[in-house]
């Protein structure tokens, strides 16, 4: 199946800093990257996701960049605020649906 | 629609007991999986269904660890017996398309305990 690797496991940053993710995928043929937030104690939700055919999204404060070619997308959070400390899973999906998480990165967000 | 609902939402059982979880996917949807998280693995993909046909088990831990689809409106993951190392929160998720993947719904998850 799918390897897809996460870094950092784990992000510390002030209030009004950027953070970004990173994640790397290991299949060609995964074509849809979505990126889920899991608040302590609730279900992962979807944030952003991004298809192959597109090279950056950006919905607000947050954008997901894909580089195909070296298979590997990232999410960037601006002007990070309290309530975005999260553990984040970035996905890889093939065609057929099966979808393969990261292990995740827990964000604090420092007031 | 409620999304997927899950039950129980915790449980607390006995090495060596059968444990069953549930789980009701959104309606209309194709694809279900089921997930176990722990701090140290993460979010680990089970068990795949689509149509309610198992796609992908390879996920599955061992033996103990079953999982079926009767219908599209239901599923169940067994183990049985149970293990303390089994102890995690178990996420149902359900998702429509094939070949145009789209966004996966979870459930509430449930916390399973094995003392």
């Amino acid at each position: 199946g799918e390897n897809v690797e996460q870094h950092p496991s784990t992000l510390s940053v002030q209030e009004g800093d950027s953070a970004v993710i990173k994640c790397t995928y290991s299949d060609s043929a995964s074509n849809y990257f979505p990126w889920y937030k899991q608040e302590l104690g609730k279900r992962p939700q979807l944030i952003i996701d991004i298809r192959s055919n597109v090279g950056e999204k950006k919905d607000q404060r947050i954008a997901v960049t894909l580089n195909k070619t070296a298979k590997h997308f990232s999410l960037h959070i601006t002007e990070t605020q309290p309530e975005d400390s999260a553990v984040y899973f970035c996905a890889a999906i093939r065609p057929g649906n099966q979808f393969y998480f990261g292990t995740g990165t827990s964000l604090t967000v420092i007031p | 629609d409620a999304g997927v609902i899950q039950s129980p939402r915790h449980e607390v059982t006995e090495m060596g007991q059968e444990v069953t979880l549930r789980c009701k996917p959104i309606s209309g949807h194709n694809s279900l999986f089921w997930y176990r998280q722990t701090m140290m693995r993460g979010l680990e993909l089970l068990i795949y269904f689509n149509n309610n046909v198992p796609i992908d088990d390879s996920g599955m831990p061992e033996d103990r660890f079953s999982a079926k689809m009767p219908n599209a409106s239901f599923s169940t993951l067994k183990i049985q017996p149970s293990e303390p190392r089994d102890s995690a929160v178990y996420f149902c998720a359900s998702s429509w398309g094939i070949s145009s993947n789209t966004e996966a719904f979870f459930g509430q998850g449930t916390r399973l305990t094995v003392v």
